[in-house]
């Protein structure tokens, strides 16, 4: 069974950093591209980066929301992905899940782990 | 990266159907055929509907359907069933493997 599991939310003042992981299993992680998406309470659906596949050199690409500020990394090795937030801002409040990315959709996602930026 | 219009919400009594919007822009709907629909229970994950415009996933009730004109993309649920509330979400390839989504859609089930 393809399972996507995202860890490492949780509450940091504005400004700070924060490290999420995405661990997989069930399939060829070194194959797979990974996304990130994100939701604010009561909000829609934002898209935030991707890492392409060990074939494709690990290439990242981020919104412009998040552009220089976030990270996204991989250890096939460990079959996780992981998101690195810098410089926080509180409207980086949200849930974050990873999912999986098939052809050109997102076919499993993750349950999402939960970022609250306040002071 | 303009997020895709759609409709805040639609609703429909069991039986029939509806018909859920999603416009964008030559540089990801109308550009691309990889458009997918997303349902999303309240607490929960999203699930693909739909992936390239049309195309269900295994598992996927028939009676959700998908298509594209132009820049705007739809999705049809046919003999709406209560387990159909949710929220939708439609998704478009942007180019250089990039994505933009839409801002949703509330189905209620009269």
């Amino acid at each position: 069974e393809v399972q996507l599991v995202e860890s490492g939310g949780g509450l940091v003042q504005p400004g700070e950093s924060l490290k999420l992981s995405c661990a997989t299993s069930g399939f060829t992680f070194s194959a797979a591209a990974i996304l990130w998406v994100r939701q604010a309470s009561g909000k829609g659906l934002e898209w935030v980066g991707r890492s392409r596949s060990k074939a494709y050199g690990y290439a990242t690409a981020y919104a412009e929301s998040v552009e220089g500020r976030f990270t996204i990394s991989r250890d096939d090795s460990k079959n996780t992905a992981y998101l690195q937030m810098s410089r926080l801002k509180t409207e980086d409040t949200a849930v974050y899940y990873c999912a999986r990315r098939l052809s050109y959709n997102l076919d499993v996602w993750g349950k999402g782990t939960t970022v609250t930026v306040s002071s | 990266q303009s997020a895709l219009t759609q409709p805040r919400s639609v609703s429909g009594s069991p039986g029939q159907s509806v018909t859920i919007s999603c416009t964008g822009t030559s540089s990801d709907v109308g550009g691309y055929n990889y458009v997918s629909w997303y349902q999303q229970h309240p607490g929960k994950a999203p699930k693909v509907m739909i992936f390239d415009v049309s195309k269900r996933p295994s598992g996927v009730p028939d009676r959700f359907s998908g298509s594209k004109s132009g820049n705007t993309a739809s999705l049809t649920i046919s003999g709406l069933q209560p387990e159909d509330e949710a929220d939708y979400y439609c998704c478009s390839f942007a180019g250089s493997f990039t994505w933009v989504f839409g801002g949703g859609t509330k189905v209620t089930v009269l």
